[in-house]
């Protein structure tokens, strides 16, 4: 069965250091998202990104964080001087169309950043 | 402002027993909501959804209910398993607002006992 597949699985880094997380989604997939979830909190939406571009990103995606798709595979999410508060379980997630149309989203098993 | 939110953090119940999950929403204009399993150390499994033009949506043992008059949802797993134990997540979206922003409330742990 086809998946969503992120790494790293765990990153530690020392605050203001830039992290890049990996993901490869499903390869018929053309909507792609990431989301993170803060320790025992709600996954809270970062940003979606279509036809290579970012088409809606929420508050907590600010200037330090950017998205790229660098080849027809990868989706990368890049923090550029991570903060204390940047620690959390980040998703990537892949659907086919919109959510409204399609319904389901697949998500990664994440990759949880520690910033230390 | 916005949110989703769950009435019970955690639930216990017998192996056997039926499992009711619900959900309590803000935005009258949500028109997609949907049911999400978070077992531990992994992302989000969709469960089930539903449109706000249904009231009830029935799956493999899980059925979804939405009542818009008081905007409540709630999921009920029949028959729940040890294998049901996990975080339960609420979501909704609506059109026109956003192609991928879906506010998750904050969870329910269902635990199963044996």
């Amino acid at each position: 069965e086809p998946e969503v597949t992120q790494t790293p699985s765990h990153q530690v880094t020392q605050m203001g250091q830039e992290v890049i997380l990996h993901c490869v989604p499903i390869s018929n997939h053309l909507y792609f998202y990431w989301y993170r979830q803060i320790l025992g909190q709600k996954v809270e939406f970062l940003v979606s990104f279509y036809n290579n571009e970012i088409s809606e990103k929420s508050e907590i995606f600010d200037d330090q964080f950017s998205v790229e798709r660098p080849d027809g595979s990868n989706f990368t999410l890049k923090i550029r001087s991570t903060k204390l508060e940047d620690s959390a379980m980040y998703f990537c997630a892949s659907g086919q169309g919109q959510i409204l149309n399609t319904g389901e989203l697949f998500f990664g098993e994440g990759s949880r950043l520690t910033v230390l | 402002g916005e949110s989703v939110g769950l009435h019970l953090p955690t639930l216990s119940v017998q192996e056997g027993d039926n499992s009711i999950i619900n959900c309590a929403y803000s935005n009258s204009a949500s028109d997609y909501f949907i049911w999400y399993k978070q077992e531990s150390g992994k992302g989000p499994q969709f469960i089930i959804d539903i449109r706000s033009n249904m009231d009830k949506r029935q799956g493999q043992r899980v059925t979804v209910l939405l009542n818009k008059t008081v905007k409540h949802l709630s999921l009920q797993i029949a028959a729940t398993q040890p294998g049901d134990s996990a975080v339960y997540f609420c979501a909704e979206t609506y059109y026109g607002g956003s192609q991928g922003n879906l506010i998750f409330g904050k969870g329910t742990k269902l635990s199963v006992k044996p």
